[in-house]
């Protein structure tokens, strides 16, 4: 069965740091990749999503992740955080044949002004 | 208009009880989802459905029901809530390529 898990339960951050939040995923097939983020009192918005070709992939508010096949992983960065990027980020994985997503348990990110 | 809309935003219910969510999508997919989320668990899917006549179990199905009224309708029910069904729980849509959720606000649920 796949399963995604978030290195990070909660990561606490100083405005302008850089971030990077791990994500693997155990699945040994073609998969879509995605970052969800879920601010404080809101529902989950996409944030970016890979299927195929250039593994980096580029998504809203300055954030980026990386799709590296060989260690199954999809981080997601930002090279300088905002106190606005505080929320839950979710990594989630789908197989283009398979009927539903599944979710990492999520990391909560708290960036301090 | 929020592409999908849940009622209620939040609902306190007692023990027993039985309680209805709601969902409805203006998107247009067929595929519709139920999921829940508690803090440290992530989302886990209760139920799906791929059209009206489709529903499936998710990973959590026990003590919920769901119905398909119509393409862009899907309820989740409580038949009789019990505390640890306090949760925050959201309703999903996708299009058939399943290349991407659109999620609902969410309904916080509490059960004493």
């Amino acid at each position: 069965a796949q399963s995604v898990s978030q290195h990070n339960h909660h990561v606490i951050l100083s405005e302008a740091a850089s971030l990077e939040l791990g994500c693997n995923y155990s699945y040994g097939g073609t998969v879509n990749l995605f970052w969800y983020v879920q601010y404080p009192g809101q529902h989950l918005q996409l944030l970016l999503k890979y299927f195929s070709g250039d593994p980096l992939v580029k998504g809203i508010k300055g954030f980026e992740a990386e799709f590296i096949k060989s260690k199954f992983s999809f981080n997601l960065r930002k090279p300088s955080v905002q106190w606005s990027d505080t929320a839950e980020y979710f990594c989630a994985v789908n197989a283009p044949l398979r009927q539903n997503f599944v979710f990492g348990p999520g990391t909560r990110l708290s960036v301090l002004p | 208009d929020a592409d999908v809309t849940q009622t209620p935003r939040n609902r306190i219910t007692k023990t027993g009880k039985r309680i209805m969510l709601e969902c409805s999508q203006t998107k247009g997919h067929d595929r519709m989802y139920w999921y829940r989320q508690d803090p440290g668990l992530g989302l886990r899917l209760i139920y799906y459905s791929f059209d009206v006549k489709d529903i499936n179990k998710g990973e959590i199905s026990d003590g919920y029901s769901v119905s398909r009224q119509a393409q862009a309708k899907f309820s989740l029910s409580l038949e009789s809530a019990i505390p640890n069904q306090t949760a925050l729980y959201f309703c999903a849509t996708s299009d058939a390529g399943a290349r991407g959720y659109t999620f609902g606000s969410g309904t916080r649920l509490t059960v004493v």
